[in-house]
């Protein structure tokens, strides 16, 4: 079945490199886009960007400058690196299969990422 | 960026029909998609292109819409969907969501 899993560090101080992972399972890379959507402590949902299946990327215009997503197709995984981290990038970090017409199809359970000093 | 307004909470009893409604600040066509988050828990997708069931989801929920204004429908409610209920548009660029409505269960 189609499992997606985030990994990286819980706690990151201001100003640091985020790198997260994002292992997936039950599909292929290169059939299925996968994007981040990050979801600040009882808030909404905000799209980051997507690595598409023939390995494009689009980036949300408000991160595009400090963000970067990448992938090992060898490996199934997906990378999400943003620099320049603040207070205000505290949330629980979501790697997502895209599905039909652009959604959201299965998720992953997140990872919780803290900046603070 | 497309703006996409939820009212921020209801309330209902069991057995009854909800309607929770997204509307987009400039056209989406029919991309329009539903998820519903329980606490604790990640995103699921109930609903795609504004009225298509996603695999899996009971018959009780329902989309409909099209252009700037969509509607999520359950009917009947049960206990178990308590949750808050997101939409999100992927038409334009960069993708967006509401900002989410609470469902309480009486």
């Amino acid at each position: 079945q189609v499992q997606l899993e985030e990994s990286g560090p819980g706690l990151m101080q201001p100003s640091e490199t985020l790198s997260l992972t994002c292992t997936v399972s039950g599909f292929s890379l290169t059939s299925n886009g996968v994007g981040w959507v990050r979801q600040p402590l009882g808030k909404g949902l905000v799209w980051m960007g997507t690595i598409w299946a023939g390995g494009s990327t689009n980036y949300n215009s408000a991160v595009q400058s400090r963000l970067s997503i990448s992938r090992d197709t060898s490996k199934s995984q997906v990378f999400l690196k943003m620099n320049s981290l603040q207070p205000e990038d505290t949330g629980t970090y979501y790697c997502a299969r895209q599905g039909l017409q652009w959604s959201f199809a299965y998720w992953g359970q997140g990872t919780l990422v803290t900046v603070s000093s | 960026d497309t703006v996409l307004t939820q009212s921020p909470a209801l309330a209902v009893s069991p057995g009854e029909r909800v309607s929770i409604s997204c509307r987009a600040s400039e056209g989406v066509n029919s991309y329009m998609h539903w998820y519903q988050q329980k606490p604790g828990q990640q995103p699921k997708l109930l609903i795609y292109k504004a009225s298509n069931l996603a695999s899996g989801v009971p018959a009780r929920f329902s989309g409909s819409g099209s252009g700037t204004d969509f509607t999520l429908t359950i009917d009947p409610v049960e206990a178990d969907d308590t949750a808050t209920y997101f939409c999100q548009q992927s038409w334009n660029d960069p993708f967006t969501f509401g900002s989410g409505t609470k469902l309480e269960i009486k």
